[in-house]
């Protein structure tokens, strides 16, 4: 099994709050990624970090923003929470290079009210 | 032409028969390939590596195509418990490493 966590699994919150979900990794893993997944759909990379002081967004614009300043942490934080943002949030993380694969933890099952 | 490309399925097989799915990729200096698995609701799971020789796993086996650009998952002997989506995932081919994921073939094994 994977060591990396994420909590909490699950989240109803309303609108216009802010929330930050968590994320960490003992494996001492450099690379770290944050996946939005509607159901039934696709992955959607949101944010990723190659290191301590590194964040870069991803492929699908989101609102959310992260931060890494430690190896094993990598939180990711909504200011002010809509319906729109209602989705499965994947944490994911891997060593470098290109031959190694990503671990995930279970998922955040947010819903804005 | 996308990225990664999966036939999204879903594919309904009866148990015990062989299911095979391809997956396409467009760049072609990409250089490590996987499959990965995911339940209904839970996260994507390594499935397996696929290796330029090809490689086995029990009843799963991979391969690679890379003059056509196409990795592919077989599944022998089918159990209900196969089912699942398959997503294939490619990284590699430029500086960053991206990785890239499919968006999943669903795979349904009637009893």
């Amino acid at each position: 099994e994977a060591d990396i966590y994420q909590t909490p699994r699950y989240l109803v919150i309303g609108t216009g709050k802010k929330i930050t979900l968590e994320c960490s990794q003992t494996m001492g893993h450099d690379k770290m990624y944050w996946y939005q997944q509607d159901p039934g759909m696709e992955l959607h990379l949101i944010h990723y970090s190659y290191g301590v002081n590194s964040t870069e967004k991803g492929d699908l614009s989101s609102e959310s923003t992260v931060s890494r300043i430690r190896t094993e942490h990598f939180p990711l934080t909504l200011e002010s929470a809509r319906p729109s943002h209602t989705s499965q949030y994947l944490c994911a993380s891997s060593l470098p290079g290109t031959y190694n694969e990503q671990f995930f933890g279970p998922g955040t099952r947010l819903t804005v009210l | 032409r996308k990225e990664v490309e999966q036939d999204p399925g879903p594919f309904n097989v009866p148990e015990g028969a062989t299911v095979a799915f391809n997956c396409t990729y467009s760049n072609s200096a990409s250089q490590s390939f996987f499959w990965y698995r995911q339940d209904c609701r839970k996260e994507p799971k390594l499935l397996m590596s696929v290796y330029s020789s090809g490689n086995e796993d029990g009843r799963f086996t991979a391969q690679l195509n890379r003059a056509s650009q196409y990795i592919s998952l077989l599944i022998r002997d089918s159990k209900l418990s196969d089912s699942a989506t398959y997503l294939c995932v490619v990284n590699g081919g430029n500086r960053d490493d991206k990785i890239i994921f499919g968006k999943g073939t669903r795979l349904h094994i009637l009893p």
